[in-house]
């Protein structure tokens, strides 16, 4: 049974790029929630998607825009991106509300 | 706005041994859940316990058990018979009930815990 797997692992962008990270949720899970953790810090709630639709946004720019496909599977999209976007994004899989199971995150390098 | 408080940046605890992890939280709500996650240097996060707070026995999952008391919003965690693989840094997490209309995970900032053969 695949656990919730993202993609790339590692990326490395320049400032006032644009970058797309992908997540595919746990087999059998309905609803993608995405975090940015900072180095040393716990992760912060990004946006969660369920039924295609942004149900829930955290304190974050709109710079930081998602989607998820009818197969659940879910990509968040950041604009013209600045250093302090540099962190690790978790993306975290639930039916319906919780308990969240997590990926092995991408890790976003900003140049 | 909930707030969960680790106090203990980093703790340590021989091989065997029993270690706990303080937690607190602030809400207004009366449901919620509290979880502690597990982060290895692999960064996946692990989940490692859930409570439910309307329930009052505190949850177990083998060698790891909570000591939650709502009235004072604490929800620590101990590590029995504490292993190498143990080593790793531990969020305490809230999130209310969905009946709430919030769905967010709120994380505190992490007990690292060093395991100490």
């Amino acid at each position: 049974d695949a656990g919730v797997t993202q993609s790339p692992t590692h990326l490395i962008k320049t400032r006032g790029q644009q970058v797309t990270l992908r997540c595919s949720p746990k087999s059998g899970h309905d609803t993608v929630s995405w975090y940015q953790q900072a180095l040393g810090q716990g992760p912060q709630f990004i946006f969660q998607y369920y039924e295609e639709e942004e149900r829930q946004r955290g304190n974050f720019p709109d710079r930081f825009s998602g989607h998820q496909f009818p197969n659940y599977s879910s990509e968040l999209n950041v604009n013209a991106l600045l250093l302090g976007d540099s962190a690790l994004y978790l993306c975290a899989s639930s039916f319906r509300a919780q308990p969240q199971h997590f990926g092995d995150g991408t890790r976003l390098s900003i140049l | 706005a909930q707030t969960v408080t680790q106090s203990q940046p980093e703790m340590s605890v021989q091989e065997a041994e029993t270690v706990t992890l303080s937690c607190t939280y602030d809400t207004s709500e009366s449901d919620y859940y509290l979880f502690w996650y597990k982060q290895p240097p692999s960064r996946q996060m692990i989940l490692v316990i859930r409570q439910e707070a309307y329930k009052q026995q505190n949850a177990t999952e083998n060698r790891f058990s909570v000591n939650f008391q709502k009235a004072a919003k604490s929800f620590s965690l101990k590590i029995s018979d504490s292993q190498l693989g143990d080593a790793a840094m531990y969020f305490c997490a809230y999130n209310e009930d969905s009946g709430a209309g919030s769905y967010q995970l709120t994380f505190g900032k992490g007990t690292k815990l060093s395991v100490i053969p």
